[in-house]
């Protein structure tokens, strides 16, 4: 079975520091990996997706960036933390579509608490 | 363009009582795809259903129940004798079905279910 890991479970960091975030998946192969944040209270925000190694397109411009290094690793960063990257980072993984979209699964988030 | 509408933002109701959250959708194709999520207060997003916009079956799994309206463009869910542990935020999402899968969600309901 596929699973879905994420770390750290929660993370205080100063405005200005950097940032690394790592999330794997086993069980799967090639899949298409997803990062979210939710600020308090608030929905869910894509900010990037990829559907293979070294591909990264991003949907919102801010101050983090993906990379992909492996098929099932996926890793969010910062060179310098704001403020406002505090939230519920979530990862989340799906199988890429044939003819059938399918759905999402996710890891178990990252709480970032910018000070 | 794709849009998921969860009017309520936040529902409470008593024990055993049932509760239906609403999800409108906008989309200009005519394949996509819905989905509920449950967002309990650990976090983690879990997985509830699918459904494809070729299949207009109402779905029913335990307590759980999903009415897809296509003439209202609408995806209600449906809890019946409502449990504490049903207490969670609930997202309506949609896909139109690409090569990245993309998932838009809406902002979720807030389901409080009182003892």
């Amino acid at each position: 079975s596929q699973t879905i890991h994420q770390w750290p479970a929660t993370l205080v960091q100063p405005v200005g520091s950097p940032l690394s975030l790592e999330c794997t998946v086993e069980g799967t192969s090639n899949p298409n990996l997803y990062w979210y944040r939710q600020a308090a209270g608030r929905g869910l925000q894509l900010l990037f997706y990829s559907v293979g190694i070294g591909q990264i397109s991003s949907e919102v411009p801010q101050n983090l960036s993906a990379s992909r290094p492996q098929d099932r690793q996926f890793i969010l960063s910062s060179k310098k933390l704001l403020l406002s990257d505090s939230g519920f980072y979530l990862c989340a993984w799906s199988v890429p579509a044939t003819f059938l979209v399918y759905e999402q699964y996710f890891g178990p988030g990252t709480r970032l608490t910018v000070t | 363009a794709q849009k998921v509408t969860q009017a309520q933002t936040e529902i409470s109701v008593v024990e055993k009582e049932d509760v239906t959250l609403d999800c409108v959708y906008e989309t200009r194709d005519t394949t996509y795809y819905l989905f509920w999520y449950k967002q309990p207060p650990s976090g983690e997003l879990v997985f509830l259903i699918r459904r494809n916009s070729f299949d207009e079956q109402n779905e029913i799994s335990g307590r759980y129940s999903w009415n897809f309206q296509k003439s209202t463009s609408s995806f209600n869910f449906t809890i019946t004798a409502s449990q504490v542990v049903d207490s969670a935020v609930y997202f309506c999402a949609l896909s139109e079905g690409n090569r990245d899968d993309k998932i838009i969600f809406g902002k979720g309901t807030r389901l409080h279910i009182l003892p």
